[in-house]
């Protein structure tokens, strides 16, 4: 059964820093692996969609990468501004067609 | 008007009323979702649409009723709902069901049960 992980639960950093938020899943044979943004309160926003055949996706100041061999997923944050305080949500699309989602990442930006 | 769109924003009841949550997506989807996010825990699949068919029904106790009267259009309908099930809860769509598409999401409806 597909397990998904993120860690830190939580991270506060200073404004201007490269961050890495991490996630890991436990079966390599996934379809795809989403990265979500979720403020306090509302629902979720994409950020970026890794297909299975894709090492990585960028968006902005955003960087995703995917290596299914070892199970993992980073998003790094470049030059993070107090507007990317946030939880960061990682869902994997597997072989039984489910969507699996680790527990999120609470990130804090202070100015 | 694009994405996901979800009304009301906010929904407070009680354990007596009845109420619908309303989801319009206008991106052409095949597939419609519904979640529920309880403080703490990780999101729970609900119900899943394709093709205005009910595909999956994940356990849900029957104070929850869905509907999907077209693929753009998806309804919830609560009565005689508990305390514990005060959540937001996300609407969420595919280009279609099952397949590796991405989800979009709206932006929720907070409901606290009284």
């Amino acid at each position: 059964k597909q397990e998904v992980t993120q860690i830190p639960a939580a991270l506060s950093v200073p404004e201007g820093e490269n961050l890495v938020l991490n996630c890991s899943f436990t079966d390599s044979a996934i379809y795809n692996l989403q990265w979500f943004r979720q403020d306090p309160g509302k629902g979720l926003t994409s950020l970026l969609l890794i297909q299975s055949s894709q090492r990585e996706q960028t968006s902005g100041r955003l960087n995703a990468s995917l290596d299914k061999s070892s199970g993992r997923s980073t998003l790094y944050i470049a030059a993070s501004q107090p507007g990317d305080s946030a939880t960061y949500l990682c869902a994997v699309f597997g072989r039984d067609y489910q969507l699996i989602w680790g527990a999120g990442t609470k990130l804090i930006i202070k100015p | 008007e694009t994405g996901v769109t979800q009304t009301p924003r906010h929904l407070v009841m009680g354990m007596t009323n009845k109420k619908s949550l309303k989801c319009e997506q206008h991106l052409g989807h095949n597939a419609m979702y519904w979640y529920k996010q309880s403080a703490k825990k990780p999101l729970e699949l609900m119900f899943v649409y394709s093709l205005e068919e009910r595909v999956e029904n994940n356990s849900v106790p029957s104070r929850f009723s869905p509907e999907c009267p077209n693929s753009s259009h998806l309804f919830l309908h609560l009565h005689t709902l508990q305390p514990e099930d005060s959540a937001l809860y996300l609407c969420a769509s595919s280009q279609d069901h099952p397949g590796p598409y991405g989800y979009t999401f709206g932006s929720g409806t907070r409901l606290t049960v009284v």
